[in-house]
């Protein structure tokens, strides 16, 4: 069973410039989750996605950010224009299940995408 | 909202022995879930351990084990019989209602042979 897939692993872009991330979940998972990583420090929630809704982006950025969670295809975060404080590692995490009684809510990541801004 | 400290930016330990990360966590939920993730250099994270706050009992993998003390909001990692593989950043995770995991900023940790 393959894992969560990320690509590309590592992209470089010019300020003013569009990145485009993707994300395929593991298999059967429903629920898409994007992290960010700032150098020497922990994960913070991006935005929680399920089959074409998204169900919470509380840590998005208001400005030059968006995510996507197509019925066919990946998830895609998209960040236009981008400065270099965007430089940071991105990961998506992917789970199956979310509920009460004692369901895991595991989740599980990919490889993340280093995104590199000079 | 929630968070979760880890007090110990760095820590070592000699192999074959055993080490203790800790973790602590705010919260006014009563329903939850944490987490001990570890990140080597390679940046792929791998989840360690979890813990259902409802359970009592302190989860275990192998060598790894956590002692969940759900009043004082504590949650440290044990590592027995420490191994040159398990050199690596560990971030500790919380995961209420909101279904997003919150982690701390992580303590690394060095294995002398």
């Amino acid at each position: 069973n393959a894992g969560v897939m990320q690509n590309p692993r590592h992209l470089v872009r010019r300020r003013g410039q569009e990145a485009r991330l993707r994300c395929s979940p593991m298999k059967g998972h429903s629920h898409v989750y994007w992290y960010r990583q700032l150098p020497e420090e922990g994960l913070k929630f991006m935005v929680y996605l399920q089959k074409e809704n998204i169900i919470d982006e509380s840590g998005m950025p208001k400005e030059r950010f968006s995510a996507e969670f197509p019925k066919e295809g990946p998830s895609i975060l998209r960040i236009q224009q981008v400065v270099r404080g965007d430089s940071a590692a991105y990961f998506c995490a992917s789970s199956s299940l979310w509920g009460t009684g004692g369901q895991t809510r595991e989740q599980y990541f990919g490889p993340g995408t280093r995104l590199t801004v000079t | 909202a929630q968070t979760v400290t880890q007090s110990q930016p760095e820590m070592s330990v000699q192999e074959a022995e055993t080490v203790t990360l800790s973790c602590t966590y705010d919260t006014s939920e009563s329903d939850y879930y944490l987490f001990w993730y570890k990140q080597p250099p390679s940046r792929q994270m791998i989840l360690v351990i979890r813990q259902e706050a409802y359970k009592q009992q302190n989860a275990t993998e192998n060598r790894f084990s956590v002692n969940f003390q759900k009043a004082a909001k504590s949650f440290s990692l044990k590592i027995s019989d420490s191994q040159l593989g398990d050199a690596a950043m560990y971030f500790c995770a919380y995961a209420g209602g909101s279904e997003k995991l919150v982690f701390g900023k992580g303590t690394k940790l060095t294995v002398n042979p």
